[in-house]
């Protein structure tokens, strides 16, 4: 089974600081993805990545960027933490032709 | 803005009814359809890869069906039970690689 883990399940940091979610595959998936999770507005892309070192920005990438430098790695980074960037983080991945694998999510609460 | 409609956004049922919802995407640039369920606490699973026109997918209760021509999926539950009680996700694949989920339908079923 493909096994997508997620660094922390609960998080909680101040304004301001620079904050890191990390997320892990195990499958050798070219295809990795991080979504945030809010009531009424679906599950929204932040960032993708189609391989090593790469990054494509999704739907709403302002306030993160994100680092790929290995294959089964993919970091999430909030450069400086706002109070509107409280949400439920998801990771995935994905192999050709196939669904998305998720993580179990990481809450994140910014005070 | 959501391109990819799911309703209803809640249901509440008894256990033992049956029950559908929908999804509603895009018909053009159309590559696939993806049908997960998400379960409190736990990440959400792949239930359907939906790719052809008129495409129907069953596993056990739960079925699912394919318009790609008027852009909707219908996803069934037959006698529905509690454990079945979690938020339905649909997400449309277009054919830029582009994966866009809906809203979700939140399905509660009472014992």
């Amino acid at each position: 089974d493909v096994k997508v883990t997620q660094s922390s399940r609960y998080l909680v940091k101040r304004t301001g600081e620079k904050v890191f979610l990390e997320c892990v595959q195990d499958m050798d998936h070219e295809n990795m993805f991080w979504y945030r999770q809010d009531p009424g507005l679906g599950l929204r892309l932040i960032y993708f990545s189609y391989d090593v070192k790469m990054k494509e920005k999704g739907d709403i990438p302002e306030g993160y960027s994100v680092s790929r430098e290995k294959k089964e790695r993919f970091s999430l980074i909030l450069e400086s933490a706002s109070t509107n960037q409280t949400s439920m983080y998801l990771c995935a991945s994905r192999g050709l032709e196939q669904p998305q694998h998720f993580g179990d999510g990481t809450r994140l609460s910014i005070l | 803005i959501l391109n990819v409609e799911q309703s209803p956004q809640s249901l509440h049922v008894q256990e033992g009814d049956s029950t559908n919802f929908t999804c509603s995407f895009p018909s053009s640039n159309f590559y696939a359809l993806h049908w997960y369920r998400w379960e409190t606490a736990k990440s959400p699973e792949a239930l359907f890869v939906m790719t052809l026109n008129g495409d129907e997918k069953k596993k056990g209760r739960i079925s699912a069906t394919l318009n790609t021509k008027e852009g909707y999926s219908y996803l069934y539950i037959k006698g529905s039970q509690p454990e079945d009680s979690a938020t339905y996700l649909c997400a449309h694949y277009n054919a830029g690689n582009m994966l866009t989920f809906g809203g979700g339908t939140r399905l509660m079923v009472k014992p």
